[in-house]
């Protein structure tokens, strides 16, 4: 079946570095994605990162993906208060017409001064 | 340029009624998802529209159902509302496929009591 699993909590201090992992299952996910969620407020992308890479960066994110494992994380380095947030996990399932994101259930970072 | 405009943002309804929410893509974007967001089911797809004709659709009941106009904006309607479909309501858009990421509103909040 299809599912994404992230841990639902994340505490850092600030200036510290966050890692926040994600294992999925569909073996057919082409690209996957990183957004975050600030409350009240709807998705934002972060990066994204095609199915035949292991690794990339954009500033203080880092994306590693370990295809063989289906294991997505994402680093921020010198985390900050400003990113404490969810942050989801998603893949794009491209099963024939049928193509779809699925989604994590969140992470929830906490940045503690 | 602006982005993606939900409306309304915040929306109270009684069980059995129904109601139409709205979406306005970023100007260009052809492609328009919808998503149902809430905390035990996290994010659920709903449906994705491009050029008018819907491409995609998540498993949800008969009662959800969606359109888009020419000018690639959409609505979608939720009739005989349960007391289940309270819920963050968001809309995405992008240019074509969405392989890239999606650019999501702020959400509809929809309380049914």
């Amino acid at each position: 079946g299809e599912d994404v699993e992230q841990s639902l909590f994340l505490s850092v201090r600030e200036g510290d570095s966050s890692v926040i992992n994600c294992t999925y299952t569909d073996s057919s996910s082409t690209y996957l994605y990183w957004y975050k969620q600030e409350p009240g407020a709807g998705l934002q992308l972060l990066t994204y990162i095609f199915s035949n890479m292991d690794m990339k960066q954009d500033q203080r994110l880092t994306v590693l993906l370990n295809k063989k494992d289906k294991h997505l994380s994402l680093r921020i380095a010198d985390t900050q208060t400003g990113d404490s947030a969810i942050y989801f996990c998603a893949e794009r399932a491209d099963a024939g017409n049928n193509r779809k994101l699925i989604w994590g259930l969140g992470t929830s970072l906490a940045v503690n001064p | 340029k602006a982005g993606v405009t939900q409306t309304p943002r915040y929306l109270i309804k009684t069980r059995g009624q129904q109601v139409t929410l709205s979406c306005s893509p970023i100007s260009g974007h052809r492609s328009v998802s919808w998503y149902q967001q809430t905390p035990g089911q996290g994010l659920q797809f709903l449906f994705e529209y491009f050029s008018e004709t819907q491409r995609n659709k998540g498993n949800f009941p008969g009662r959800f159902s969606g359109r888009q106009f020419s000018n690639s904006r959409s609505e979608m309607n939720v009739s005989t509302l349960e007391l289940g479909d309270s819920a963050l309501y968001l809309c995405a858009s992008s240019p074509t496929g969405g392989q890239y990421g999606y650019t999501f509103g702020s959400g509809t909040r929809l309380t049914v009591v």
